[in-house]
């Protein structure tokens, strides 16, 4: 079984541009969440969605947005970007809603904001 | 807020044992996650807890007091692949996963 993808793996930004990452679920995970991943800061839960719906938001600006396929696969959307968006950007699939079901975290995409 | 507190760094010996901690706010609490993260790679699944008591695992157990808001992962027979970092992760009825910032833990030989 595939494991999670995530598309780019790198990305180099300039301050008040935006970007979109994406990423590939588990064949037959229905539940994707993501994470910013900082030295200071840890994991940081940004939003879940399943079956295309956002169950759940963190504490993050208006400027980060997502959202789910009808295959499961998601995109994250960041605007007009600030050089405190570079992080390490995880996605993560489970079977169900991630309070209760183990995740499974893609590699990671590493946005530098410059 | 819900903050989950664990030491920032621990050290240990090869072969040997090793307890890391994890304190949380117990109002709203539904299940407790610790998972494993190595250097630039992602992080995997250890645990799930969400009874009192002691859950094992091969070489690492996770254990759970409910009421006292505690928790600990235990790393027993140390390896040096096992050094990594511990995530701990609280799930609430809020529907939120408040992650740690972790414990980096250094094994030597």
């Amino acid at each position: 079984k595939a494991g999670v993808t995530q598309t780019p793996r790198y990305l180099i930004k300039t301050r008040g541009q935006q970007v979109t990452l994406s990423c590939s679920p588990i064949s037959g995970h229905r539940s994707v969440s993501w994470y910013q991943q900082t030295p200071g800061q840890g994991l940081q839960f940004l939003f879940e969605y399943f079956s295309e719906t956002q169950r759940n938001k963190g504490n993050f600006p208006g400027r980060f947005s997502g959202r789910q396929f009808s295959n499961s696969r998601s995109e994250m959307n960041v605007s007009t970007l600030e050089l405190g968006d570079s992080a390490l950007y995880l996605c993560a699939s489970s079977y169900g809603q991630i309070s209760y079901n183990e995740q499974f975290f893609g590699p990671g995409t590493r946005l530098t904001v410059l | 807020g819900q903050n989950i507190d664990q030491p920032t760094e621990m050290t240990a010996t090869e072969g040997a044992i090793v307890q890391i901690n994890c304190t949380y706010q117990t109002s709203g609490f539904n299940g407790l996650f610790w998972y494993q993260q190595h250097a630039g790679e992602a992080p995997t699944f250890l645990s799930y807890n969400v009874l009192d008591g002691l859950e094992e695992k091969g070489r690492f157990s996770s254990f759970l007091s409910r009421s006292k808001g505690y928790s600990y992962l235990l790393l027993k027979e140390l390896q040096m692949k096992d050094s990594a970092s511990y995530l701990c992760a609280v799930s609430y009825n809020t529907d939120k996963l408040i992650f740690g910032t972790g414990t980096r833990l250094q094994v030597f030989p």
